[in-house]
């Protein structure tokens, strides 16, 4: 059984570019959430995605946006980069309510120059 | 609004030595808390959680957690720590009631010396 699969596994873009991360969640799981891991930070939460639409947002700007596809596999766009949005981004993928707990995947590392 | 703290960056034990990773929290509502873990280069691992019920958590890979609402804590311990435990840990709260985010603390690097 597959866990998550994010893909690619490690991008270099230069500021003010566009940048598209994708997951795939863990069979059986419909929701798929995003983290954002800043170097010696705690995943700090993105957005959300169920039955094909943004259920809940973090606090972060509309440069982020993301889309779930009829099979629950997910994007995260990330326009204009700005050299702080270098990070490892998380995607994690749960069975509707985060209480049963999340499956990660082993994250796109991202670095804007 | 909710939060997690945890106190110490860095924790070293020895192979052997019961370990303890200190987890306090600061919650609207009733309190969801998560233990995650994770190595280098790789995503998080879920260790256990206490939504309700039993105060003494148990989880995977022999940790477990106590939860003491009189404190807000949540510290995650093993009884006998293996250098394979190396890692850093996190913990989380679920967002507001209702919410399916957690918001995570800064996270701790445990370190067990063979």
């Amino acid at each position: 059984d597959a866990g998550v699969t994010q893909s690619p596994t490690h991008l270099i873009k230069t500021r003010g570019q566009q940048v598209t991360l994708r997951c795939s969640p863990k069979s059986g799981h419909d929701t798929v959430s995003w983290y954002q891991q800043a170097l010696g930070q705690g995943p700090q939460f993105i957005f959300q995605y169920y039955e094909e639409e943004e259920r809940q947002r973090g606090n972060f700007p509309d440069r982020f946006s993301g889309h779930q596809f009829p099979n629950y596999s997910s994007e995260l766009n990330v326009n204009a980069l700005l050299l702080g949005d270098s990070a490892l981004y998380l995607c994690a993928s749960s069975p509707r309510t985060v209480l049963y707990g999340y499956t990660f995947g082993s994250g796109t590392r991202l670095t804007v120059v | 609004a909710q939060s997690v703290a945890q106190p110490e960056d860095q924790v070293n034990v020895a192979e052997g030595n019961p370990l303890t990773v200190k987890c306090t929290y600061s919650v609207s509502g009733n309190p969801y808390l998560f233990w995650y873990v994770q190595y280098p280069n790789r995503g998080l691992q879920f260790l256990l959680k206490y939504i309700t019920g039993d105060n003494l958590v148990k989880g995977s890979y022999g940790f477990e957690a106590e939860f003491n609402k009189s404190q807000t804590s949540f510290h995650l311990k093993k009884p006998s720590a293996l250098v394979s435990d190396s890692a850093l840990y996190f913990c989380a709260v679920r967002g507001l009631t209702g919410a399916n985010n957690l918001f995570f603390g800064t996270g701790t690097r445990l370190t067990v010396i063979p």
